[in-house]
């Protein structure tokens, strides 16, 4: 099946600075990927949609200046949690959909990036 | 607004016994799919099942099959034959046909195979 590919799998970062997680589509072309947030034991919250080349759209709630989110090709889209606090510390994962060897209606999803913020 | 409903938050069967997971749904689009996603402890989403609205069949993967009732808006799993590597989150997800595939995912039921 598809392979939706997310980096790092953990990250430790310190209170105040920034933090990238990268999500790959590694055998087709993702025109929209989606940013999720999942807390303990709950389901997974969209925080924003990206498409390839436009503006991400963000979620009511989602800070659009704290979570910067860059999808600047085809196989790559990029968030970032800047100046990161400790209530950032959770689970992201990400999802893509798109064209190419696997049907464009079904999402496929990352193995999740777990950030926490000392 | 589409909404996903799982009413059991935790479930639990023993090991080769048959289990079945509820959803329903609130929509009223007509032309949409519906999904069962697992997520184990490694917390990676798998695909499990897929159902387009407009198929009246009813799904099935190998050990896996939905009861699709449209004009319920109900899509339960059935599991059969439960194995160990079954204990998972399942979460159902419906998707708009034509939305850019966003998806709406029910708050999950945990489930536990019980050797």
């Amino acid at each position: 099946g598809a392979v939706v590919s997310q980096h790092p799998s953990w990250v430790i970062c310190k209170s105040g600075t920034s933090v990238k997680i990268e999500c790959r589509s590694l055998d087709f072309q993702a025109t929209t990927m989606f940013w999720y947030r999942q807390f303990p034991k709950q389901s997974l919250m969209l925080m924003a949609t990206s498409n390839e080349g436009s503006k991400a759209t963000y979620e009511q709630g989602v800070e659009k200046d704290k979570f910067l989110i860059n999808h600047a090709s085809l196989t790559l889209s990029t968030l970032t949690v800047t100046s990161a606090h400790p209530e950032d510390s959770s689970f992201y994962i990400c999802s893509a959909s798109g064209t190419g060897t696997l049907s464009g209606n079904t999402i496929y999803f990352g193995e999740g990036s777990w950030l926490t913020v000392v | 607004a589409q909404t996903v409903t799982q009413s059991q938050p935790e479930m639990s069967v023993q090991e080769a016994e048959t289990v079945t997971l509820s959803c329903t749904y609130d929509t009223s689009e007509n032309n949409y799919y519906l999904f069962w996603y697992k997520q184990p402890p490694s917390r990676q989403m798998i695909l499990v099942i897929r159902q387009e609205a407009y198929k009246q069949q009813n799904a099935t993967e190998n050990r896996f099959s939905v009861n699709f009732q449209k004009a319920a808006k109900s899509f339960s799993l059935k599991i059969s034959d439960s194995q160990l590597g079954d204990t998972a989150m399942y979460f159902c997800a419906f998707m708009k046909r034509g939305t850019g595939n966003q998806f709406y995912f029910g708050t999950g039921t945990s489930l536990t195979v019980i050797p």
